[in-house]
């Protein structure tokens, strides 16, 4: 069965890196994702779609800060030089045939 | 710069029918490739509800598939929910979505989102 697994939530401070984690179920470790960040009171935006061999297209008007890398069956956000606008939650999202779905999301505090 | 905009009631009654529809501006929806909706109940992560190709075919959150139907009007340039016998379990914002197709059959990433309307469901 195809699932996303996510970390509820995760810090850090100004300035900082961070990376955040998706995990595809077993069996489905070659499967590209899509990550979406969504602050606080307003609607999702897409980042980019990650492919399984680490390669990503990002959205129009995405920072070069927003990078993406692929680990066997886990997908990672990284987020360099984070600003106070980062603080948000971050969603993770695949597809199957003609099945899309979510991950719980996680969120990020900026301290 | 292509636009989505979610439009309907924000009160709905339950047992009755949630219906919205999702105008798009900025872009024919007979381009494709897919168009969705997702909702997101309060204080919780985001659900898939369904997708349309341009041309009709959909497909559906089997745990949503019985009470759902999405449908296409590209002469309007806009599509549609219905979602039927509706609980409380069904208060959310509710989202549209253009979704991109890397294999030209299925959908895939979501990749421009309309901003969201809130739906209540309540007597």
């Amino acid at each position: 069965q195809l699932v996303l697994t996510q970390s509820p939530s995760a810090s850090a401070s100004l300035g900082a890196s961070v990376k955040l984690t998706c995990t595809l179920s077993s069996g489905h470790s070659s499967y590209a994702i899509a990550w979406h960040q969504q602050q606080p009171e307003k609607g999702p935006r897409y980042l980019m779609r990650l492919n399984s061999d680490g390669s990503h297209s990002k959205g129009d008007g995405i920072p070069d800060r927003f990078s993406g890398s692929s680990s066997g069956a886990e997908r990672y956000l990284t987020i360099s030089s984070l600003q106070s606008e980062d603080e948000a939650d971050y969603y993770c999202q695949t597809w199957g045939t003609g099945i899309q779905m979510f991950g719980g999301g996680t969120k990020l505090t900026v301290l | 710069q292509v636009q989505l905009q979610e439009s309907g009631p924000g009160l709905v009654k339950p047992s009755e029918t949630l219906s919205l529809i999702c105008a798009v501006s900025g872009y024919s929806i007979s381009r494709g490739p897919f168009w969705g909706w997702i909702r997101q109940p309060p204080v919780k992560g985001l659900e898939w509800i369904g997708t349309i190709y341009h041309s009709g075919s959909t497909y559906y959150n089997p745990s949503l598939k019985s009470r759902v139907t999405i449908s296409v009007d590209t002469s309007k340039n806009q599509f549609s929910l219905k979602l039927s016998s509706v609980t409380a379990a069904d208060t959310a914002v509710y989202y549209c979505a253009r979704a991109a197709s890397g294999s030209g059959y299925y959908p895939d990433a979501f990749d421009i989102w309309g901003q969201g309307t809130m739906v209540t469901v309540s007597s």
